[in-house]
């Protein structure tokens, strides 16, 4: 079974709105993180924000803020005004927490091209 | 301070050759990673390294192999180049806290082609 999923290969937006990229996960460990990555054309993997299972409240970074729903197991990426620049493909990613393995695994969905217009 | 550094940036194999894509940080970090990321596929693990002179497979390790003789620097194979090893390659680094919320830093990647 998918441990991440990505539904949207592509989004549009215009510039300066909000867009949300959809992310959900599976796993049945109560300890994880879920992160989202940004890749701009240029090819790099840039991290953006960071969701632990036990956070109590959803992680913002700026113009990025992480729609934590547990209970639909769900991490969306919102970002906010978007800008030229955020352009790219952007990646969600998990880490469960098991101690058993000593390793813990990064996961990661197969990624949600943006493209924002003028 | 540089991050993680790849070497090359880009490669073109003929099947049957052999190349050695060198990954180095300068952040003093215990784990090391490397990964291939194709169309439609996201990043798979191939191999990874918790520390200097350990190694061990990721999910995709065939056809590859990975050495870490000193911390900073980790090293990916490929004995045999085949043409389903055309790929991007990324090195990443992160700190050894046991920890879910330990963040992996990524180089720029090496687009590799193996015709």
């Amino acid at each position: 079974a998918q441990k991440i999923t990505q539904t949207q290969p592509g989004m549009f937006v215009q510039e300066k709105e909000a867009v949300t990229l959809d992310c959900t996960y599976d796993t049945s460990d109560p300890s994880y993180g879920l992160f989202w990555y940004k890749q701009p054309s240029s090819g790099e993997m840039i991290f953006l924000i960071y969701q632990g299972s036990y956070d109590q409240q959803n992680a913002t970074e700026g113009r990025y803020s992480l729609n934590f729903q547990k209970a639909r197991k769900s991490a969306n990426l919102v970002i906010s005004a978007s800008q030229l620049g955020d352009s790219a493909m952007y990646f969600c990613a998990m880490r469960e927490g098991s101690m058993n393995t000593g390793f813990q695994k990064l996961v990661f969905g197969t990624g949600t091209r943006l493209l924002v217009s003028p | 301070n540089a991050g993680v550094t790849q070497t090359p940036k880009f490669r073109v194999l003929k099947t049957g050759q052999s190349m050695t894509l060198l990954c180095a940080q300068d952040m003093n970090h215990e784990y090391m990673y490397w990964y291939r990321q194709d169309p439609g596929m996201g990043l798979r693990l191939i191999h990874y390294s918790v520390g200097e002179g350990t190694t061990a497979k990721g999910e995709v390790p065939d056809g590859y192999n990975v050495s870490r003789l000193k911390k900073q620097n980790f090293l990916l194979g490929l004995e045999s180049a085949a043409p389903s090893q055309t790929s991007v390659y990324f090195c990443a680094s992160s700190y050894e806290r046991r920890s879910v919320s330990e963040t992996q830093y990524f180089g720029p990647g090496t687009r590799l082609l193996v015709l």
